[in-house]
């Protein structure tokens, strides 16, 4: 079973305008959270983590929010930039076990 | 410079084949792991590894194997049992099996079977 989702496969955007990207899970046991950013043929490298104990966290032009009683995290861009085009993986741990990963949302900004 | 290596960056096998992908690690992390990638499915996990000498399986681990004889090194091998080889193929490790240190990936390796 898919634990992790993203269901949107990819996300066309304008320079400067917001991207959100969204993950949803179902394993109430997640307690960490982490978006990951994946340009071809490299690995992916970390962006940004949030605990299970807090709704937001911000890093410079991105933001995760987590809604823990929907099971739904997302990660805003503000603003976004030409290259920032790449696929982007959530991933969840349950209690510091091994990440489980999405199937990954790929991100286009348009200049 | 810290960091995972893998190597090579293509591989091209024939059917039948077995065929290792090396994965080092300097960063003097304990836990390492293999994922492949496909499109569509994201990141799933072949094998896993939280000490040396000891591995255990992940989600997709029929026709593969791994070993850990040395914390640095992590190999794969691809054996003639695995139905579709072709893919990306990702290493990453972490300081302890823990996922709030996250994980450090290396660049993969793209196998094929011609």
């Amino acid at each position: 079973d898919q634990q992790v989702k993203q269901n949107s496969p990819s996300l066309s955007v304008q320079e400067g305008r917001i991207s959100i990207l969204n993950c949803d899970y179902t394993n109430s046991m997640f307690d960490y959270f982490l978006w990951y950013k994946k340009y071809p043929a490299e690995g992916p490298t970390f962006l940004i983590s949030i605990s299970s104990i807090k709704d937001k966290n911000e890093d410079g032009r991105f933001t995760v929010f987590l809604n823990k009683s929907a099971k739904h995290l997302s990660l805003h861009i503000v603003p976004s930039q030409p290259g920032d085009s790449a696929v982007y993986f959530c991933a969840a741990s349950d209690r510091g076990s091994r990440l489980t990963f999405g199937e990954g949302t790929q991100l286009t900004v348009n200049p | 410079d810290g960091g995972i290596t893998q190597s090579p960056k293509y591989l091209f096998r024939k059917e039948g084949q077995n065929v290792t992908l090396s994965c080092e690690q300097n960063l003097n992390h304990d836990a390492m792991y293999w994922y492949r990638q496909d499109p569509g499915q994201g990141l799933r996990l072949i094998y896993y590894s939280q000490i040396v000498n000891d591995f255990q399986k992940g989600d997709i681990a029929e026709g593969y194997s791994v070993s850990r004889e040395k914390k640095e090194s992590f190999p794969l091998t691809v054996t003639s049992a695995q139905k579709n080889p072709t893919a990306f193929y990702l290493c990453a490790s972490s300081i302890i099996p823990g996922a709030s240190y996250g994980y450090t990936f290396g660049s993969g390796t793209r196998l094929t079977v011609v």
